[in-house]
């Protein structure tokens, strides 16, 4: 089982759409999370963390589920600007993973007019 | 956020040559930086986590040997691909860490080997 799994997609929406990516990592000792966009060429940016709580930045909503070792992340009102590579990143908690970010494979979006 | 740097931003050189890339944080200290390779289609991979003033650590499969990496100061690493052969053309990737556990990441080196 690979350590952070993501559907690859892709995904293709209209502008103004809802879209939901998950996320499920395989240690339950992992200690931080992350959701990173990468345009294509480029390198990952930071798109938000993601805490126990949930939480909200503008148009983007994340939730982590640790009972099911499970993230999420909602876009609604898709941009064109939206279209990317969407990486789940969990960081480790312990030992020699400790810092380290494993990613996953990504969710490729593509938001059309 | 965090600026981090990468030079150059890509590379092209002969099998059998060494290729040196710099990875620096620009407005902020970095005890620890790490290195990654991006192969096409792929996401990214953890070759090996720099720590200011000591050695490298590298991740299971990485030849220490061919990817030399040096972490001098607080703002600088550098990753050094020795004899580097076609196989190893890839995006190279730096981070830097900061104090809150959030990375952020270099532009990228592409390398291609020919």
């Amino acid at each position: 089982r690979k350590e952070v799994e993501q559907d690859p997609g892709p995904f293709n929406v209209p502008e103004g759409a809802t879209v939901a990516f998950n996320c499920t990592y395989s240690n339950s000792a992992s200690q931080s999370f992350f959701w990173y966009r990468q345009d294509c060429r480029k390198e990952p940016k930071l798109l938000m963390s993601v805490y126990s709580s949930g939480n909200e930045d503008g148009r983007f909503t994340a939730q982590l589920n640790r009972a099911s070792q499970y993230i999420s992340l909602l876009i609604r009102d898709s941009k064109l600007s939206d279209s990317a590579t969407y990486l789940c990143v969990v960081r480790g908690a312990g030992g020699t993973s400790y810092g380290k970010l494993t990613f996953g494979q990504g969710t490729i979006l593509t938001v059309h007019p | 956020g965090a600026v981090v740097s990468q030079h150059p931003s890509w590379v092209i050189c002969k099998s059998g040559t060494s290729v040196k890339i710099e990875c620096r944080s620009l407005d902020f200290q970095a005890t620890t930086m790490f290195w990654y390779r991006q192969f096409p289609k792929q996401s990214l991979m953890l070759m090996a986590t720099s720590n200011e003033g000591s050695k490298a650590t590298y991740e299971q499969g990485v030849e220490k040997d061919k990817f030399l990496i040096n972490h001098a100061s607080l703002t600088l690493s550098t990753l050094t691909v020795t004899s580097a052969h076609p196989e190893d053309s890839s995006f190279y990737i730096c981070s830097a860490e900061l104090g809150t556990g959030e990375q952020f990441f270099g532009p990228g080196t592409r390398l291609t080997v020919l």
